[in-house]
């Protein structure tokens, strides 16, 4: 069946300590997504991509680093320099022309 | 930038009963889209409805309608004949029509629904 892989479902981070988040769709979905969740916040735009080995920052960029070497992978980097990296993270994809937007089903990152 | 309003942080219903959550936006574009997405405890992204602007005639899906109004930019949602499994987080979204709206969706805060027994 077609459809968005997130990996791994919980994930801890250390502190000063770099990790990415994996992103996989099989699709064929020209852009992808990258989705910040906090309680009471909704969600926020960090970065998106429509077309491989091109990308653009979101709303909340900061801390955060992505990749589009092929089209059905879009990983995420959160990096030591996001200060705050507790959250719920959602990827999403769509095809160009479509407004349909298709969700994994997240990755929960906490600090240790 | 485009915004999106949910004012109504939780609301409840008795089973059975109909509930209206609301949604308001402000942008300055005249094509876009609207959404409602419906987040279960399993935190899985369900897309409930989506509104295209151009079309008045207001969407329903099932138990699911909207209430498009675009001269005052808002966007509800009304869920009839409330069912146990209607609890969960409910978010409106925005995107804007111009080449497929590939900038993504700008979403609400949302609204927690309780579905009373």
């Amino acid at each position: 069946d077609g459809g968005i892989t997130q990996s791994p479902k919980y994930l801890f981070r250390k502190e000063g300590q770099n990790v990415t988040l994996s992103c996989e769709q099989n699709l064929n979905h020209d852009a992808m997504y990258w989705y910040r969740q906090d309680p009471g916040q909704g969600l926020r735009l960090i970065y998106y991509s429509q077309i491989v080995n091109d990308f653009q920052k979101g709303d909340i960029a900061e801390g955060y680093s992505v990749s589009r070497e092929k089209k059905e992978s879009f990983p995420l980097t959160v990096t030591s320099a996001q200060k705050n990296p507790t959250a719920f993270y959602l990827c999403a994809s769509r095809r160009i022309g479509d407004e349909k937007l298709f969700f994994g089903s997240g990755t929960q990152l906490s600090v240790l | 930038a485009q915004t999106v309003t949910q004012s109504q942080p939780e609301m409840s219903v008795q089973e059975a009963e109909t509930v209206t959550l609301s949604c308001t936006y402000d942008t300055s574009e005249s094509d876009y889209y609207l959404f409602w997405y419906k987040q279960p405890p399993s935190r899985q992204m369900i897309l409930v409805i989506r509104q295209e602007a151009y079309k008045q005639q207001n969407a329903t899906e099932n138990r699911f309608s909207v209430n498009f109004q675009k001269a005052a930019k808002s966007f509800s949602l009304k869920i009839s004949d409330s069912q146990l499994g209607d609890a969960a987080m409910y978010f409106c979204a925005y995107t804007t029509y111009s080449g497929g709206g590939a900038d993504g969706l700008t979403f609400g805060k949302g609204t927690h629904l309780i579905i009373q027994p």
